[in-house]
């Protein structure tokens, strides 16, 4: 089972907004919603985002939002600010047990 | 505080035997699994597989099944990973997590646990 696809890179200004992809297949993303983001900084663990497609973790800014269509999962960032520098992972229920988890190749997240 | 912590790095050569840990606070530790994630330098996450400590329940991804073992002791609140024979590629970083369901979402992470294999 190949790993969900993202784009290895994504930038925006203080302020903008970005929204990161994650692409699976009809057999994933397409029909769970087992869809998590985790924002993991140089040198640090990975941390939760949202879990079950769009909801926030307690604590994590509203700036912070997910949403899917199809087989594609989004995870957006509004008004940028320069602490959101990191490497962004989805992650996905792979649709049969056998499988387990999926995780995205990554994306790092540029504020410029 | 819901919290994992993991035991610290460990360097150790081809062929030997490494078994690793993360320990639970805060939390029914027999109620939630526990997952394990590798991290090789520059790369992405992986996922391993995932235990549940109430009844020893364990799944492993396709790519790992075979090649490392995962195991908890509910009376310390501990899982652990382990390899009988590591190789140069088993070096990386593995992280333990709280999973809220077998293939569901990672909270809280632990701080991690560098192994470096070389001769």
């Amino acid at each position: 089972q190949s790993a969900l696809t993202q784009p290895p890179s994504a930038s925006g200004s203080p302020g903008q907004s970005v929204t990161i992809s994650c692409t699976g297949t009809n057999s994933d993303i397409g029909t769970f919603t087992h869809v998590s983001w985790y924002q993991q900084r140089p040198g640090k663990a990975p941390r939760l985002l949202i879990y079950e497609v769009n909801k926030r973790l307690s604590g994590v800014p509203d700036r912070f939002s997910g949403s899917k269509s199809g087989n594609t999962a989004s995870l957006t960032v509004s008004g940028l600010q320069f602490e959101d520098e990191a490497d962004y992972y989805c992650a996905s229920y792979a649709g049969r047990n056998e499988l387990g988890l999926l995780f995205g190749g990554g994306t790092t997240l540029t504020v410029l | 505080e819901v919290q994992v912590v993991q035991s610290g790095p460990e360097v150790k050569k081809p062929g030997e035997s490494l078994k690793i840990s993360c320990r639970g606070s805060g939390y029914n530790f027999t109620n939630y699994w526990i997952g394990w994630v590798r991290q090789k330098p520059g790369k992405g996450l992986e996922w391993m597989g995932v235990i549940y400590p109430g009844d020893s329940d364990t799944r492993y991804s396709p790519s790992f099944q075979g090649q490392v073992t995962i195991s908890a002791d509910k009376s310390i609140n501990t899982a652990y990973l382990q390899w009988s024979s590591l190789k140069a590629s088993d070096s990386a970083m593995y992280y333990c997590a709280r999973h809220g369901g077998p293939y569901k979402w990672f909270d809280p992470w632990g701080q991690g646990c560098l192994v470096t294999v070389s001769a």
